[in-house]
């Protein structure tokens, strides 16, 4: 079993729709990193959050420790955020991050 | 200012030769990342360095796989001689970390190899 989970591994939307990308982990962690990832491109790192919850435009990311789990949520979903969206976890002073498969998004006009 | 800067973008040889890639962090980020990214799957890592020291090498093929950062800042990754299951995208990452721990990465934009 993978130390990172994610599901689901893909999504298709309409436009206009909320979506919610979760991610499983059961490591201890210092922080967890939501990440995206176009074709063709680079990685974008979106949030980086330890505790509760943070908001980037129509970006939500949200943390139970004690569950051991996140999620990532997209309000009012647009074509241009179909992407591959990459959960990670760090465990602090051992440095590495560990990554999920991705959850590859694709949202339809 | 400047991301992480990469090059070559796209690398193209045929097997058994060698190849390198090159990455230039963020000004000032003390931690320096090599991430080998296969289709469909995240990103693996490969060596990580703290300044000028590789800290953590140890999911780096020795064998055909050698990287350097001199000075601390520059980095090179170098595959000699380069097998078929080498093709993958070579992302490098820096970050500032401080007392050990994490803090936001940024990517380059990866060098995309493939091997015929």
């Amino acid at each position: 079993k993978n130390e990172v989970e994610q599901s689901p591994q893909n999504l298709t939307a309409q436009e206009g729709e909320f979506i919610t990308i979760n991610c499983s982990y059961s490591v201890g962690i210092s922080a967890l990193h939501w990440l995206q990832q176009h074709p063709g491109g680079g990685i974008v790192s979106l949030f980086m959050l330890s505790s509760g919850k943070k908001k980037h435009g129509r970006l939500i990311a949200t943390i139970n420790i004690q569950e051991k789990h996140s999620s990532l949520h997209i309000t009012a979903s647009h074509p241009r955020d179909s992407a591959v969206y990459i959960c990670a976890v760090g465990r602090g002073s051992q440095g590495n991050l560990i990554f999920g498969k991705g959850t590859k998004l694709s949202v339809k006009p | 200012e400047a991301g992480v800067v990469q090059s070559p973008r796209y690398k193209i040889i045929e097997k058994k030769q060698p190849v390198a890639f090159w990455c230039n962090p963020i000004s000032g980020h003390n931690t320096l990342y090599w991430y080998r990214q296969n289709l469909g799957q995240g990103p693996e890592l490969l060596i990580r360095y703290e300044n000028e020291e590789a800290v953590d090498d140890s999911q780096l093929p020795k064998d055909r796989f050698s990287a350097e950062r001199l000075k601390g800042v520059d980095s090179t990754l170098k595959i000699q001689p380069a097998e078929l299951g080498d093709s993958a995208v070579y992302l490098c990452a820096s970050s500032l970390d401080l007392m050990g721990q994490h803090e936001k990465l940024f990517f380059g934009s990866g060098t995309q190899l493939s091997v015929l």
